[in-house]
């Protein structure tokens, strides 16, 4: 049973430009959840979904941050033209039901 | 509001010695869940080890254990026999249930293992 996918695992954007990151949550999991780690930080909550519901997204910033978790494939958390300060690495957590201790490898962001 | 607070920004331990990391809670929740998770280097999250808040034992997984202080919202972390291994950020978080399905983590730990 693969754990939890994120891809890609380094993402490199100029200002200005999208980025899309991705998580497969583990097999039978339907709750997912995204959390960003700015550097020296700890990991801020960001958005929970289920299968194409937005349950709580009282962590994402208001403009320019999108996600969605379809009824087919993974989960994609889309920002529109990045800026220096959206550099951090973002980790995405599944489970069956409540929140816990499968989270992904991360996606380390980069904007130049 | 929840809130978590790691007080120790760094420590030091000497390898096969035990060491603890502190982690104090704040909630009005009468039910939640206290999780701690390993960083290594290299950035991922390692989930290590749960306590329930209506758990009556403290929980342990091999070299991890809790000491849970219900009354004084404290979850210390114990490592014992620490290993080389263990060098590492420490993110002690709280999970509250219902509507509101998400952690809130501390600013973490960073644990140096010294042979």
């Amino acid at each position: 049973n693969a754990g939890v996918m994120q891809n890609p695992r380094h993402l490199v954007r100029r200002r200005g430009q999208e980025a899309r990151l991705r998580c497969s949550p583990m097999k039978g999991h339907s709750h997912v959840y995204w959390y960003r780690q700015l550097p020296e930080e700890g990991l801020k909550f960001m958005v929970y979904l289920q299968k194409e519901n937005i349950i709580d997204e009282s962590g994402m910033p208001k403009e320019r941050f999108s996600a969605e978790f379809p009824k087919e494939g993974p989960s994609i958390l889309r920002i529109q033209q990045v800026v220096r300060g959206d550099s951090a690495a973002y980790f995405c957590a599944s489970s069956p039901d409540s929140p816990g201790e499968y989270f992904g490898p991360g996606t380390r962001l980069t904007v130049t | 509001a929840q809130k978590i607070t790691q007080t120790q920004p760094g420590m030091f331990v000497q390898e096969k010695e035990a060491v603890t990391l502190d982690c104090t809670y704040d909630t009005s929740d009468q039910s939640y869940g206290l999780f701690w998770y390993k960083q290594p280097s290299s950035g991922e999250m390692i989930f290590l080890i749960y306590q329930g808040s209506y758990d009556e034992q403290n929980a342990t997984e091999g070299r991890y254990s809790l000491n849970f202080q219900k009354a004084r919202k404290s979850t210390n972390l114990v490592i014992s026999a620490s290993q080389l291994g263990d060098s590492a950020m420490y993110f002690c978080a709280i999970y509250r249930g219902g509507a509101t399905n998400k952690l809130i983590f501390g600013t973490g730990t960073l644990l140096a293992v010294q042979p």
